[in-house]
């Protein structure tokens, strides 16, 4: 897959603000997953996209895959205390080989 | 059901010593994926395995190696080992070997070398 840059690398919150974290590319992309990983813990696949201009909603999460397929987003609306942990957007290629970008931590003071 | 099961849990190697990591999928999977996550970075690729078959590679020197078995398990092998292989290796396994699959991964082996 080709390489994802992420932002931010860190982000605190109050619990109950809500929080965005952004993908970006510098090629087209085929495909988008997001993973989170909690503290001490493995990767747990969250969504995939893959059409342009793509939406999906998990519950307070919004995924978004830009029109060009060269950006994605994540947004939690209303944080929880169970948000914690640090996301990942992953690419994927021809090549069977998943990219991951460096992830956003993510902490939620209650 | 079971998870992705990794083997063993942590591990403490020497400089210069092999080591054999194991990673049995989820039953039905047949594509077992292997990572390398270093401390406060991403998982990275390092090869891919459907139907005993590599399907794809990362950037990793020859002295790491795989191999998937028939029943789908698969054994990752570091030779040679150096300071800097120390790290989380996590096992992933999906579906098949499509690049959209979602990967369902495993608690990882720990490996520290001394």
């Amino acid at each position: 897959g080709q390489q994802v840059m992420q932002i931010p690398q860190y982000q605190h919150v109050q619990e109950g603000e809500d929080f965005t974290t952004y993908c970006n590319s510098s090629t087209t992309l085929s495909n988008i997953q997001w993973y989170k990983q909690r503290p001490g813990g493995h990767p747990v696949f969250l969504i995939q996209l893959v059409k342009s201009g793509e939406v999906k909603k998990q519950k307070r999460l919004t995924f978004q895959f830009g029109e060009a397929k060269k950006n994605s987003s994540l947004h939690i609306t209303a944080t929880q205390t169970t948000d914690v942990g640090t996301y990942f957007c992953v690419s994927g290629g021809s090549n069977y080989k998943l990219t991951f970008g460096k992830g956003t931590l993510l902490t939620v003071n209650p | 059901d079971a998870g992705v099961t990794q083997s063993p849990t942590h591990l403490i190697k020497t400089r210069g010593q092999q080591v054999t990591l194991r990673c049995s999928p989820i039953s039905g999977h047949k594509s077992v994926s292997w990572y390398q996550q270093v401390l406060g970075q991403g998982p990275q690729f390092i090869f891919q395995y459907y139907e005993k078959e590599e399907r794809g590679r990362g950037n990793f020197p020859d002295r790491f190696s795989a191999r998937q078995f028939p029943n789908y398990s698969s054994e990752l092998n570091v030779n040679a080992l150096l300071l800097g292989d120390s790290a989380l290796y996590l096992c992933a396994s999906s579906l098949t070997g499509g690049e959209v699959q979602p990967q369902h991964f495993g608690d990882g082996t720990r490996l520290s070398i001394l």
